[in-house]
């Protein structure tokens, strides 16, 4: 079982709708949590970080961490076309430089 | 620079064969972290280093894999003897002095193709 599961998608919607994009996650010692962007044959953008569990709200992006049930989640307002990408959930341990990716989730926005 | 750049953009390279990839990290970035992304997957860390020293190189898949940074910016990944197995694209990354490698920031990549 890998440490960090994410639907690989892909996750299609019209233009104007709210997006989730979940991950869960094995281990416990994770505090830190992020959420990259990636377009193709891009690098990885970082969105929104967030430490240890609660809300964490910019623009249109939210991004929730409830550690309790290992689970975090990005949730994307009136989504645009412009938000077709590929999304990656990424955490790590305190004192630890290693991030651990999910395998990224495919959104496509219509619209 | 304005951002990480990563050298070659794209690489084919035989079976067999030596190959060097370069990392300019955004100028005064102390923190550097190459990863590894296969088709379809999500990064999977390789090394970090703080300044010129490997701190941990606990992701590197054997001893074909080995990285320096001899002056603490530009860094080299180096792949002897590849295999098609290593075809991948490979992510530089860096983080300023202070941050962690939650605000690390990534370049576009060297997509490499073992033939």
């Amino acid at each position: 079982q890998k440490e960090v599961e994410q639907d690989p998608g892909p996750l299609s919607v019209p233009e104007g709708a709210i997006v989730s994009l979940n991950c869960t996650y094995s281990n416990s010692a994770f505090q830190y949590f992020m959420w990259y962007r990636q377009y193709s044959r891009k690098g990885p953008e970082l969105l929104m970080y967030t430490y240890s569990s609660g809300n964490k709200e910019d623009g249109r992006f939210t991004a929730q961490v409830d550690k309790s049930s290992k689970y975090i989640s990005l949730f994307i307002r009136d989504s645009q076309p412009s938000d077709s990408a590929t999304y990656l959930c990424a955490m790590t341990r305190p004192g630890f430089q290693k991030l651990v990716f999910g395998t990224g989730t495919r959104l496509l926005v219509s619209p | 620079g304005a951002g990480v750049s990563q050298t070659p953009s794209n690489k084919v390279t035989e079976k067999g064969k030596y190959v060097e990839l370069r990392c300019d990290p955004i100028s005064g970035h102390t923190a550097l972290y190459w990863y590894r992304q296969s088709l379809g997957q999500g990064p999977e860390f390789l090394i970090y280093f703080q300044g010129t020293g490997a701190a941990d190189d606990s992701g590197l898949p054997n001893d074909r894999f080995f990285a320096v940074r001899p002056e603490g910016s530009v860094s080299t990944l180096k792949i002897q003897r590849t295999e098609r197995g290593d075809s991948a694209v490979y992510l530089c990354a860096s983080s300023a002095p202070g941050q962690a490698n939650t605000e690390a920031f990534f370049g576009q990549g060297t997509r490499l193709t073992v033939v």
